[in-house]
C-alpha cells in the first residue's frame, strides 16, 4: 500500500525559511495536499497541487512536487512563531482514500 | 470553527463503558469520515459514509461502530474498549463531484474528541 514519510521534527529561527519535505511511495495521487495541525485543534488545509504541476505559491507557502523522486515540499517563507504547529503531507489515491504522513512538527524559535 | 464541530471534546471511560462520539457537519458536504489520530502514527481511516451509505470500512474492530442517519451527523458508537484505543477521534467531511475521483476533495477536519481508555 501507499507510505508517506516524514521527518518528525524542525526547528527554525523566527524569519528564516521552513522546508518541510515528504516522500511517498505511490504517484497515483491526483492531488498532493498540506495540512497543520495547531495544539487542541483537527487539520486545517493550508494548500494543495495538482500532481502535473511541479510547484505552486500561495503568498509565503510554496509546494514544490518532483514526480520522478516522488517528493513533495513545503516552504514557508518568513517563519513566524503562529506557524508553529504539525504538518502532514497527503496523497488520495482513491476518491475517499487520502493516505497521510506522520506529521512533522515544526518549532519557530523567537 | 471550521464548519464541523465534535462532541465531546474529551472523554474517558472505563473497558466496559458504552459511549458515543458525535459529528456535525454544516457545510452541506456529502461525505463524512472517522479517522484515529495516535502519537507518533499516521492517521487512520477507520470509516467513510457517502450520501449516508458506508463506502469504507479499514478493518475496525466491531467495538467501534458507525452511524451516518443524515448526511450532516456522524456518529461513533463504542463499547468495550481497549487501553490501546486512546486517541484523539477526528471526523472530517468533504464534498466528492459527482463523477467522482478525488478531484481537489479536500477534507475539512473538526478539532477531534480526546478518548481514554482506563
Amino acid at each position: 500500500g501507499e507510505d508517506v514519510e516524514q521527518s518528525l521534527f524542525l526547528s527554525v529561527r523566527e524569519g528564516d525559511s521552513s522546508v518541510i519535505n515528504c516522500t511517498y511511495t505511490d504517484s497515483s495521487s491526483t492531488y498532493l495536499y498540506w495540512y497543520k495541525q495547531e495544539p487542541g485543534a483537527g487539520l486545517q488545509l493550508l494548500t494543495y497541487i495538482f500532481s502535473n504541476m511541479d510547484m505552486k505559491q500561495d503568498q509565503r507557502l510554496t509546494v514544490l512536487l518532483n514526480k520522478k523522486d516522488k517528493h513533495l515540499s513545503l516552504r514557508i517563507a518568513d517563519t513566524q512563531t503562529g506557524d508553529s504547529a504539525i504538518y502532514f503531507c497527503a496523497g488520495a489515491q482513491e476518491t475517499y482514500k487520502y493516505i497521510f504522513g506522520t506529521g512533522t512538527r515544526l518549532k519557530v524559535l523567537a | 470553527e471550521t464548519g464541523v464541530t465534535q462532541t465531546p471534546r474529551h472523554l474517558v471511560m472505563g473497558m466496559t463503558n458504552k459511549k458515543s462520539l458525535k459529528c456535525e457537519q454544516h457545510l452541506g458536504h456529502n461525505a463524512m469520515y472517522w479517522y484515529k489520530q495516535s502519537a507518533k502514527k499516521p492517521l487512520e481511516l477507520m470509516f467513510v459514509y457517502s450520501l449516508e451509505e458506508r463506502v469504507e470500512n479499514n478493518s475496525v474492530p466491531s467495538r467501534f461502530s458507525p452511524e451516518c442517519p443524515n448526511s450532516s451527523h456522524l456518529f461513533l458508537h463504542l463499547h468495550t474498549l481497549q487501553p490501546e484505543d486512546s486517541a484523539l477521534y477526528l471526523c472530517a467531511s468533504s464534498q466528492v463531484g459527482v463523477a467522482g475521483g478525488a478531484g481537489a476533495n479536500v477534507l475539512t477536519f473538526g478539532a477531534g474528541s480526546r478518548l481514554t481508555v482506563l
